[in-house]
């Protein structure tokens, strides 16, 4: 079974520039998850999805994110006016009836805003 | 808010020496536990979910414990290895929410 695959693994930008993160999760998982995982520190929730519905996504750092999912499956997360402060990894994940159900997660995209 | 405490920073092993890592959490909801293990350049995988108080999981070597009592869970190994370098995740899930809430993580080296 394939796991979360998410593109591209790394991106370099200067700040002021947009970036789109995408991520396809597990076949069959309904429920699907936005971290954001500062350098030496845990993953913090942005936002996630049950189906292409958002349950939460009061944790967005700001209106300078979104995020959709718009057939309930493949889900992009963009950022517009990236800046310093953004940097970090961006990590997907999936699970089935999300809930307290176990997460899957994908390899991250590592982004560094200069 | 609910939240998750993990004691251990940087944790640097001997080969064939005990690993114990401890989280405590505060939720007012009924909680589920789960370890998680990140190696470099890659995403969190999941080690396991913790079972049931007073019962004992485990996963590739490893034992997870949980004291409901003491609002507490901890993840043990008799004898790491070298291959267990990594950087080891609590994390809670309570009834209310679908947001899973990690620990700060520990960074285990173990040298050969």
């Amino acid at each position: 079974e394939a796991g979360v695959t998410q593109s591209p693994r790394y991106a370099v930008l200067q700040e002021g520039q947009a970036v789109s993160f995408w991520c396809d999760p597990i076949s069959g998982h309904d429920t699907l998850y936005w971290y954001q995982q500062p350098r030496d520190q845990g993953p913090q929730l942005l936002v996630y999805f049950r189906d292409e519905a958002v349950i939460d996504n009061s944790q967005l750092p700001s209106d300078r994110f979104s995020a959709v999912r718009p057939k309930g499956t493949n889900s992009t997360l963009k950022i517009q006016s990236a800046k310093q402060g953004d940097t970090a990894t961006y990590l997907c994940a999936s699970s089935f009836r999300g809930a307290r159900a176990e997460q899957f997660f994908g390899p991250g995209t590592r982004l560094t805003v200069l | 808010g609910d939240s998750v405490t993990q004691t251990e920073g940087p944790v640097t092993l001997s080969e064939g020496t005990s690993l114990t890592v401890n989280c405590s959490y505060e939720t007012k909801q009924y909680p589920t536990l789960f370890w998680y293990v990140q190696y470099p350049g890659e995403g969190p995988q999941l080690l396991f979910k913790v079972p049931k108080a007073n019962e004992k999981g485990s996963n590739r070597g490893f034992e997870a414990t949980y004291n409901k009592e003491a609002t507490s869970f901890h993840l043990q190994k008799a004898s790491v290895q070298e291959s267990d370098s990594a950087v080891y995740y609590c994390a809670l899930a309570s009834s209310g929410s679908w947001q899973l809430i990690f620990g700060s993580g520990t960074q285990l080296t173990v040298m050969p």
